[in-house]
């Protein structure tokens, strides 16, 4: 199916567990975001890519790891899972920083 | 930096018109746009401004000045299903995509 796709939808692990939220689209986009949104913060960034092989902290990079192997994906790794990881995440994709296209979102939750 | 202030709520009857403010601080303007995100959804796009002026599209338009670092985004003849979360964004030179803490629309009947 041509769009962008992010699984799991849900998720629940435990503190310390890494975990792994995949995101591939099939528009060859060269841009692609991941976010995380908790309510009364908005979606703040945490890490971006601009094309294969080439990616950039965000806002709120810290405990997340993410890469860019293949223009069509761009998995996010949170290395040691903790509670205030808890979050809805969002994936997104765009030839230009004008207009992003949003997956339909993981939701995690840290116990 | 950047940063992006909009107001948290608005509310509205029905066949209103509402307008959404957003302000905005940036090291390197590349334009202004505008998602909408219904409860439990993922945000799409509805506008983008680069330029000064109005864009149309639809009951929405949205709004730049560049001079003011001012933007915003109005919504005519109200519906129900406009009863939604509304982002403003912008980009920086590297391609970062940057929004606004959001604006939750509340339309009563």
């Amino acid at each position: 199916d041509a769009g962008i796709t992010q699984s799991p939808r849900y998720k629940i692990t435990e503190t310390g567990r890494q975990v792994t939220l995949m995101c591939h689209q099939t528009w060859s986009h060269s841009y692609m975001f991941w976010y995380r949104q908790d309510l009364g913060h908005g979606l703040r960034l945490i890490y971006y890519s601009a094309a294969a092989d080439i990616t950039d902290k965000g806002e709120v990079p810290d405990g997340y790891v993410v890469s860019r192997s293949k223009t069509e994906n761009f998995p996010l790794t949170l290395e040691s899972a903790t509670r205030s990881q808890t979050s809805v995440y969002f994936c997104a994709s765009g030839t230009e920083n004008t207009e992003a296209f949003f997956g339909q979102g993981t939701r995690l939750t840290v116990v | 930096g950047q940063s992006l202030e909009q107001p948290s709520e608005v509310t509205a009857v029905e066949g209103a018109i509402v307008q959404i403010n957003c302000t905005y601080q940036t090291s390197g303007f590349y334009g202004l746009s505008w998602y909408q995100q219904h409860d439990g959804g993922a945000p799409t796009f509805l506008s983008y401004n680069a330029l000064d002026g109005l864009e149309e599209t639809g009951r929405f338009s949205s709004f730049l000045s560049r001079s003011d670092s001012y933007g915003y985004l109005l919504l005519q003849e109200l519906q129900m299903k406009d009863s939604a979360s509304y982002f403003c964004a912008v980009p920086d030179s590297w391609g970062k995509l940057q929004f606004g803490a959001g604006t939750q629309v509340v339309v009563t009947p």
